[in-house]
């Protein structure tokens, strides 16, 4: 039972325009999401976070929307960057106890084409 | 500050035989917690651990062992090594265990089974 996926495997923008990446899950429980940004080989970095408590968190030109009644989460980048290409992953957990136990997606491939 | 520190980075083993991997946290955090990075079956939650205890795991048999020590530093163990375990293995530190945190990973070990 896939708890968190990414529906789109990948993904291709035109540099200076939005890249709009989704993220559906299934557990009410979770209550923080967080985006990572990936490249083969090397460990996932951290990009922005949220708290269902919230339903958008900006960071630069990172933003994440929460619909929490859709169970869906979104990452808007704007504008897209040639460095942005790589795997995007959306993570989530909940508890007190279980706060760094994180399910993630599947990933979504970005390219973003000069 | 530094980040998350694994050892090694690259490693070759042969089936049948064991492998220690290495992780020092960010200085300050007391969490730390694996992860396994394959192809098939994406990010895969390995267990926690906090003020060196295990306080989470995830659906791994039994080969898969870790431990932390006083100073944060932990380490994961697979013994009777096979095919499968080839993989990244990404280790990841934050401050508790409560769901909030950001959770900072480590660049990888990246282990090949021959």
């Amino acid at each position: 039972d896939q708890q968190v996926k990414q529906n789109s495997p990948s993904l291709s923008v035109q540099e200076g325009r939005i890249s709009i990446l989704n993220c559906d899950y299934t557990n009410s429980m979770f209550d923080y999401f967080l985006w990572y940004k990936k490249y083969p080989a090397e460990g996932p970095t951290f990009l922005i976070s949220i708290s269902s408590i919230k339903d958008k968190n900006e960071d630069g030109r990172f933003t994440v929307f929460l619909n929490k009644s859709a169970k869906h989460l979104s990452l808007h980048i704007v504008p897209s960057q040639p460095g942005d290409s790589a795997v995007y992953f959306c993570a989530a957990s909940y508890g007190n106890n279980a706060g760094n136990m994180l399910t993630f997606g599947g990933g979504t491939r970005l390219m973003v084409k000069p | 500050k530094a980040g998350v520190t694994q050892t090694p980075r690259y490693l070759i083993k042969t089936r049948g035989q064991q492998v220690t991997l290495s992780c020092s946290p960010i200085s300050g955090h007391r969490s730390v917690s694996w992860y396994q990075q394959t192809p098939g079956q994406g990010l895969q939650f390995l267990f926690e651990y906090f003020s060196e205890t295990q306080r989470n795991k995830g659906n791994f048999p039994g080969r898969f062992s870790g431990r932390q020590f006083s100073n944060s530093r932990s380490e994961m163990n697979v013994s009777t090594l096979e095919l499968g375990d080839s993989a990244l293995y990404l280790c990841a530190s934050s401050l508790t265990t409560t769901s909030g945190n950001t959770i900072y990973f480590g660049e990888g070990s990246w282990l090949t089974v021959v």
